[in-house]
């Protein structure tokens, strides 16, 4: 079954200092990988997919996440922190042609001044 | 719309009480998605409509929990006999059902069963 671990439960970055937020997954071929971020009150927005291709993968608000087969990890990256970035993190996985989306369990990011 | 709306976006009600919630979503979207977010949880499917008809139910709970959306746009979600382990956030996404099928989700309705 497909599953989907976000080691750290919560992290706390200083502002201007780079992020990085792990995401490794089960699943026997090659999933479609997402990254959202859920802010109090807000839906949850999508920050970055991969399906296919590049394994460097571009999003919204500064984000990247990388895909690494060999270590089934779709990691979460920004170079520089906004305080506006703290936030509610959620990796997630679809296999194929399946419509579910597999959650992990976030990581709640705080960024300090 | 322009977005998925999702109403109310609080409900609290007595145990036992039934529930109705629900979920505009984005005009043209053909597929709709009902997930449940308990505190300090992931997203948990529950149910996935493509059109009017209910395509997958396999993460609705118990037979308490019934979806409906007949004409292919507005959906509800229907909750009999509510239990305190009901209370929840329930976020509703619609996405075109082609393609890269990518969810924009509603801001959720959180239901507070006493």
């Amino acid at each position: 079954a497909q599953s989907v671990t976000q080691p750290d439960i919560h992290i706390t970055v200083s502002e201007g200092a780079s992020l990085e937020l792990r995401c490794n997954y089960s699943y026997g071929a090659t999933p479609y990988l997402f990254w959202y971020v859920q802010s109090p009150g807000q839906g949850l927005q999508l920050l970055l997919k991969y399906f296919s291709g590049d394994t460097l993968v571009q999003g919204i608000k500064g984000f990247e996440a990388e895909f690494k087969r060999s270590q089934s990890s779709f990691n979460l990256r920004k170079p520089s922190v906004h305080w506006s970035d703290a936030a509610e993190y959620f990796c997630a996985v679809r296999a194929g042609n399946n419509r579910k989306l597999i959650w992990g369990l976030g990581t709640s990011l705080a960024v300090n001044p | 719309g322009a977005g998925v709306s999702q109403t109310p976006s609080n409900k609290v009600t007595e145990k036992g009480k039934y529930v109705e919630l629900r979920c505009d979503p984005i005009s043209g979207h053909t597929a709709l998605y009902w997930y449940r977010q308990s505190l300090g949880q992931g997203p948990e499917f529950l149910i996935y409509f493509q059109g009017t008809g209910a395509a997958d139910d396999s993460g609705l709970p118990n037979d308490r929990f019934f979806a409906v959306r007949p004409e292919g746009s507005v959906s509800t979600l229907k909750i009999q006999r509510t239990e305190r382990g009901d209370s929840a956030v329930y976020l509703c996404a619609s996405s075109s059902g082609y393609g890269a099928n990518v969810l924009t989700f509603g801001a959720g309705s959180r239901l507070t069963v006493l």
